[in-house]
C-alpha cells in the first residue's frame, strides 16, 4: 500500500538545524510531487514547499526562503526537509504529503505520520 | 497570495443533522481552460495527519462516505455533511491549489451538539 514514513521526533536548540526524512513506498516515487506542511501546536496547516522527486526541482514558501532546503534520494525513495536557524516559533509537527496527481500540483492524498520538532533552549 | 477564509470557526451539530462549512477564496480558483476549481477539503482528527476528502471542489476521494459532498465555484465553496456521525468530529480545512503557495483556510472545528 502507498505509505509515507517519517523520521522520529527531534529536540533542537535555537539556532540549530533539523533534517526530517520521509520514505515513500508502494508507488513510483518519481511520478508524484511531494509537499511539506507544518502545524504549530493548536494551530492550522502551513504549506512550506514542494519538491519534484524526478528532477529535484523545488519551490518554497516565501516565509521559509533561505532557511529551508528540500532534497530527495531516488535510490531510497526518500525526501528530506532541512530547516535551519531554528527558533521557538518553528516548534511544530512537520508532515510530508504526496500530491494527488502525476506530475502536477493538486490535492494531497497521502500523508506521513508527522514529525514533531521542538525548539527549546 | 490567495487567502482562504472559512466560516464558521466552530460548529456544533446534532447527530443525524446536516453540517455545512463555507470557504471563500480572495480570488477565483476556477481555471477557465479546463473549467476546474482548484479546491480541496481535508478532515483532521486529533493526533492524526489530515485526510483528503474532496478535490476539484466536488470529487470525493476514494473511500470517503457519500454523506460528504463539496460544491461551489469561483470563490465560494461549501463542504456538506448530510447526516452527522460521531466519527465526523474533527477540524476541517479547505485548500486552494490554483497558485503557489497552495494555502489552507484557518480550519473549522466540528463538534456534536
Amino acid at each position: 500500500q502507498v505509505q509515507l514514513v517519517q523520521s522520529g521526533a527531534e529536540v533542537k536548540k535555537p539556532g540549530a538545524s533539523v533534517k526530517v526524512s520521509c520514505k515513500a513506498s508502494g508507488y513510483t516515487f518519481t511520478s508524484y510531487y511531494m509537499h511539506w506542511v507544518r502545524q504549530a501546536p493548536g494551530q492550522g496547516l502551513e504549506w512550506m514547499g514542494i519538491i519534484n522527486p524526478s528532477g529535484g526541482s523545488t519551490s518554497y514558501a516565501q516565509k521559509f526562503q533561505g532557511r529551508v532546503t528540500m532534497t530527495r534520494d531516488t535510490s531510497t525513495s526518500t525526501v528530506y526537509m532541512e530547516l535551519s536557524s531554528l527558533r521557538s516559533e518553528d516548534t511544530a509537527v512537520y508532515y510530508c504529503a504526496r500530491d494527488l496527481e502525476v506530475g502536477a500540483t493538486s490535492g494531497m492524498d497521502v500523508w506521513g505520520q508527522g514529525t514533531t520538532v521542538t525548539v527549546s533552549s | 497570495d490567495i487567502v482562504m477564509t472559512q466560516s464558521p470557526d466552530s460548529l456544533a451539530v446534532s447527530l443525524g443533522e446536516r453540517a455545512t462549512i463555507n470557504c471563500k477564496s480572495s480570488q477565483s480558483v476556477l481555471y477557465s481552460s479546463n473549467n476546474k476549481n482548484y479546491l480541496a477539503w481535508y478532515q483532521q482528527k486529533p493526533g492524526q495527519p489530515p485526510k483528503l476528502l474532496i478535490y476539484w471542489a466536488s470529487t470525493r476521494e476514494s473511500g470517503v462516505p457519500d454523506r460528504f459532498s463539496g460544491s461551489g465555484s469561483g470563490t465560494d465553496f461549501t463542504l456538506t455533511i448530510s447526516s452527522l456521525q460521531a466519527e465526523d468530529v474533527a477540524v476541517y480545512y479547505c485548500q486552494q491549489y490554483y497558485s503557489t503557495p497552495p494555502g489552507f483556510g484557518q480550519g473549522t472545528r466540528l463538534e456534536i451538539k
